[in-house]
């Protein structure tokens, strides 16, 4: 069982809709990375968030420290979002560990 | 300014061969961090450098692994008697200080195939 869990596994969604991407980890950290890697395979981070809520553009990333849970918005979403994205968190002891990812397509 | 830079880009090597692999963080930035991706498989977190001191040794996958970094810049990974289960992009970030503090920049990644 990955120690992060991600879902859904997979997402396909039409042009303009709102996205969800939810992560939930079983144990304390101390930061939460929000990753996005293009089908090329280049990776570019999108967030690092240990409390609250932070925006970017269309991208909203949450995270709720008490219930071990992080949400990854996109709002009014494009084919150009499309891509894998992927949640790692990291432990106090500095140890980083990923979810398995959450594959976006996008339809115009 | 320029990224993180990864060298060589691919490389193929045949089994029980030792390689080397370069990463070139981003000036200034005293955080660096080795991470693999298998073929079809998740992220997996290797090392991490804080100047050129790694706190904890103990993701990498075998005692074939190591890792240095010299001058708090260029960072080496080294895999001796390279084996077929080591096929995999190897992914270099860096960021201004640990892994709590800042978003990383990655590098583009050296593909290591193993015959």
């Amino acid at each position: 069982k990955n120690e992060v869990e991600q879902s859904p596994q997979n997402l396909t969604a039409q042009e303009g809709e709102f996205i969800t991407i939810n992560c939930s980890y079983s144990v304390g950290i101390s930061a939460l990375h929000w990753l996005q890697q293009h089908p090329g395979g280049g990776i570019v981070s999108l967030f690092m968030l240990s409390s609250g809520k932070k925006k970017h553009g269309r991208l909203i990333a949450t995270i709720n420290i008490q219930e071990k849970h992080s949400s990854l918005h996109i709002t009014a979403s494009h084919p150009r979002d499309s891509a894998v994205y992927i949640c790692a968190v990291v432990y106090n002891n500095n140890d980083m560990r990923f979810g398995a990812g959450t594959r976006l397509t996008v339809k115009p | 300014g320029a990224g993180v830079s990864q060298s060589p880009s691919n490389k193929v090597t045949e089994k029980g061969k030792d390689v080397e692999l370069r990463c070139d963080p981003i000036s200034g930035h005293t955080a660096l961090y080795w991470y693999r991706q298998s073929l079809g498989q998740g992220l997996e977190f290797l090392i991490y450098f804080q100047g050129n001191s790694a706190p904890d040794k103990s993701g990498l996958p075998s005692d074939r692994f190591s890792a240095e970094r010299t001058g708090g810049s260029v960072s080496t990974l080294t895999i001796q008697r390279t084996q077929q289960e080591d096929s995999a992009v190897y992914l270099c970030a860096s960021s201004p200080s640990g892994l709590s503090s800042y978003e990383q920049y990655f590098g583009p990644g050296t593909r290591l195939t193993v015959t």
